[in-house]
């Protein structure tokens, strides 16, 4: 089993849609969550983190931690065809060196 | 601002080849990172350096060698090179503070 789970998709969506990306993890010492997006032929870049449980918003864009669920979700509202990529969720094991875990990306597209 | 660097972008090798893939950053981050990203897998840790002097292996080092050779510059060398090394390559660094990962803009690589 791996230690992040993340549906691969693709997940097709109408503009304007509330969008819901999900990843679920099995170890408890996580503590950094953060939501990277990929377009086609990029390197990912950052869109948010979080650390505790609860809720994060920045523009359309919300992330949520369960940690009790050991649940991550990222939220877009009004969703447009430029957010059309791939997201990735990560993980940081800080009790272990700065432990880097990412799930395998989810390709989101939004259809005009 | 340059952030990190790599090169070269595309690179097409015949098998039994050998090549390096030079990255840089701008930040000074003491933590770098080399990924390969293959559909369906997501990304995967080859090699890491936590600080200058000092490297480790990741998740799939095997075929692979890198150098830290200062703060700035983290390389990764594939000595024989072959069709399973095919992929596309990410170099990272993290911010200190470990909550915050900067990815370079990818080098494709084709192992015929």
């Amino acid at each position: 089993q791996k230690e992040v789970e993340q549906d691969p998709g693709p997940l097709s969506v109408p503009e304007g849609a509330i969008v819901s990306l999900n990843c679920t993890y099995s170890n408890s010492a996580f503590q950094y969550f953060m939501w990277y997006r990929q377009y086609s032929r990029k390197g990912p870049e950052l869109l948010m983190y979080t650390y505790s449980s609860g809720n994060k918003e920045d523009g359309r864009f919300t992330a949520q931690v369960d940690k009790s669920s050991k649940y991550i979700s990222l939220f877009i509202r009004d969703s447009q065809p430029s957010d059309s990529a791939t997201y990735l969720c990560a993980m940081i094991n800080m009790d272990s060196n700065y432990q880097l875990i990412w799930g395998a990306g989810t390709k989101l597209i939004i259809k005009p | 601002n340059a952030g990190v660097t790599q090169t070269p972008k595309f690179q097409v090798l015949k098998t039994g080849q050998s090549m390096t893939l030079q990255c840089a950053q701008d930040m000074n981050h003491n933590s770098m990172y080399w990924y390969r990203q293959d559909p369906g897998m997501g990304l995967r840790l080859i090699y890491y350096s936590a600080s200058e002097g000092t490297t480790d292996k990741g998740e799939v080092p095997n075929g692979y060698n890198v150098s830290r050779l200062n703060k700035r510059e983290f390389s990764l060398r594939l000595e024989s090179a072959a069709p399973s090394q095919t992929s596309v390559y990410f170099c990272a660094s993290m911010r200190d503070s470990g909550n915050t990962i900067y990815f370079g803009e990818g080098s494709w690589l084709t192992v015929v």
